[in-house]
């Protein structure tokens, strides 16, 4: 079974901190993909990263980076100096080798300015 | 158009009507995938195409629900006999290939049964 969880539900920073977003996955699959979407208010998912199951090198794009850790079964993400821009639902997605996405709940992120 | 492109945005049906749900997908994109998002919730699979074909279907809730891809491009969601139960945004997506690109998703048809 395949299964992602987000267990932050939302987040609230003040502009500028930093926020890490968690994310658990669960697959028996040995070959898989990560993903991370943000899905602003206009509905749209936004494609940020795809990782697959054998690189667990870190990445890091801008202000934006991930640590995945296949020891712990995680795919974390950082936002650096975070901004009002960077508020919306992010979600992490898990694809198997069915080509199924399977979607955590999501994380609604709230930046103060 | 450049990015997966749904019609129409807002739809406003009545109970035991019938809807389709039309999805354009990015030009050359061979993966067509169909998703449904509930209010606070993460998108759910529901069907997916490798070309003209289904290939998965098994996130379909029931008989109620059927796609089509005839030419394999554009891709239309059917619901019959609509329950308010079905309200939620149905989300398209297209990937290059299936297998290891990334999905890009539409703007999502947002479904009211009343």
């Amino acid at each position: 079974a395949q299964k992602v969880t987000q267990a932050q539900t939302e987040i609230s920073v003040v502009e500028k901190e930093d926020v890490t977003l968690d994310c658990v996955y669960e697959t028996r699959d040995t070959t898989y993909y990560l993903f991370w979407y943000k899905q602003p208010p206009s509905g749209e998912l936004v494609f940020l990263i795809r990782r697959n199951s054998f690189d667990e090198q870190n990445e890091i794009s801008g202000r934006y980076s991930w640590n995945f850790q296949k020891s712990t079964s995680s795919f974390n993400f950082t936002i650096t100096a975070s901004q009002v821009v960077d508020s919306a639902v992010y979600f992490c997605a898990l694809r198997n080798t069915g080509n199924q996405f399977y979607f955590g709940t999501g994380t609604s992120l709230t930046v103060i300015p | 158009g450049a990015g997966v492109s749904q019609t129409p945005s807002n739809k406003v049906t009545e109970k035991g009507k019938y809807v389709e749900l039309r999805c354009d997908p990015i030009s050359g994109h061979t993966a067509l995938y169909w998703y449904r998002q509930s209010l606070g919730q993460g998108p759910e699979f529901l069907i997916y195409f490798q070309g003209t074909g289904a290939a998965d279907d098994s996130g379909l809730p029931n008989d109620r629900f059927f796609a089509v891809r005839p030419e394999g491009s554009v891709s239309t969601l059917k619901i019959q006999r609509t329950e308010r139960g079905d309200s939620a945004v149905y989300l398209c997506a297209s990937s290059l290939r299936a297998g290891t690109s990334e999905a890009f998703f539409g703007q999502g048809t947002r479904l009211t049964v009343v």
